[in-house]
């Protein structure tokens, strides 16, 4: 059943401010690792995603940073916009393999 | 809009009824994929489809059917569910081969078990 009084981490951000949503894995044979958004009554949407012989990705307004060493990966969203208000997810599989697992989850609130 | 289409967007049933969830996508994607969500926790993955052929199947009770009739479509069949079933069902699709795009998402359907 449902967990009572499970929230979902929160990180509120002002508009036009630079947000960073970290994500820990747990796969050390994880070589391929994704950011979704999901907003409320939606799907996940495809933001970025890296492949593990890279330790940075840029894409517009976004960045995401890999460092193997921890299993730490984080997602830098820059001047963060209201329409950035979600949640975030970090997923890490192996490429060509087709099976991804999620993490927990963060939820962005961006203050106008 | 999304790229995947899934129907009903809400499915309200009871534990003796049978039922089916329908996921639709035309961008010539060979994988399919079935997830659970509930509220405030991530997508967990139940099954995954390659080439219309089952290849993951994440130990889901048999009350959970699926079925890949082609390339385009993956329906899953319920059957004598519980109310701890009651989640929004994600389908996603993604290319096989070199697989530089990752999985795109319907917008679910959200099931409630009366």
């Amino acid at each position: 059943g449902e967990s009572v009084g499970l929230h979902l981490p929160t990180l509120s951000v002002q508009e036009g401010d630079n947000s960073i949503i970290n994500c820990a894995y747990s796969n050390s044979a994880s070589d391929y690792f994704i950011w979704y958004k999901q907003e409320s009554g939606k799907g996940p949407q495809f933001i970025i995603d890296i492949r593990s012989n890279m330790d940075k990705r840029q894409g517009q307004r976004v960045t995401v940073l890999l460092n193997k060493t921890v299993k730490h990966l984080s997602l830098q969203i820059a001047a963060t916009q209201p329409g950035d208000s979600a949640v975030y997810f970090c997923a890490d599989g192996r490429y060509n393999f087709n099976k991804f697992y999620f993490g927990s989850g963060t939820k962005l609130n961006v203050k106008p | 809009d999304t790229e995947v289409t899934q129907t009903p967007k809400h499915l309200v049933m009871g534990m003796t009824n049978k039922k089916s969830l329908k996921c639709e996508q035309h961008m010539g994607h060979r994988a399919m994929y079935w997830y659970k969500q509930k509220a405030k926790k991530p997508p967990e993955l139940m099954f995954v489809y390659s080439y219309e052929k089952l290849s993951i199947n994440e130990s889901v009770p048999s009350r959970f059917s699926p079925e890949c009739p082609n390339s385009s479509l993956l329906n899953l069949h319920l059957h004598a569910l519980q109310p701890e079933d009651s989640a929004l069902y994600l389908c996603a699709s993604s290319q096989l081969r070199d697989s530089n795009q990752p999985q795109h998402f319907g917008d679910g359907t959200r099931l409630s078990i009366l």
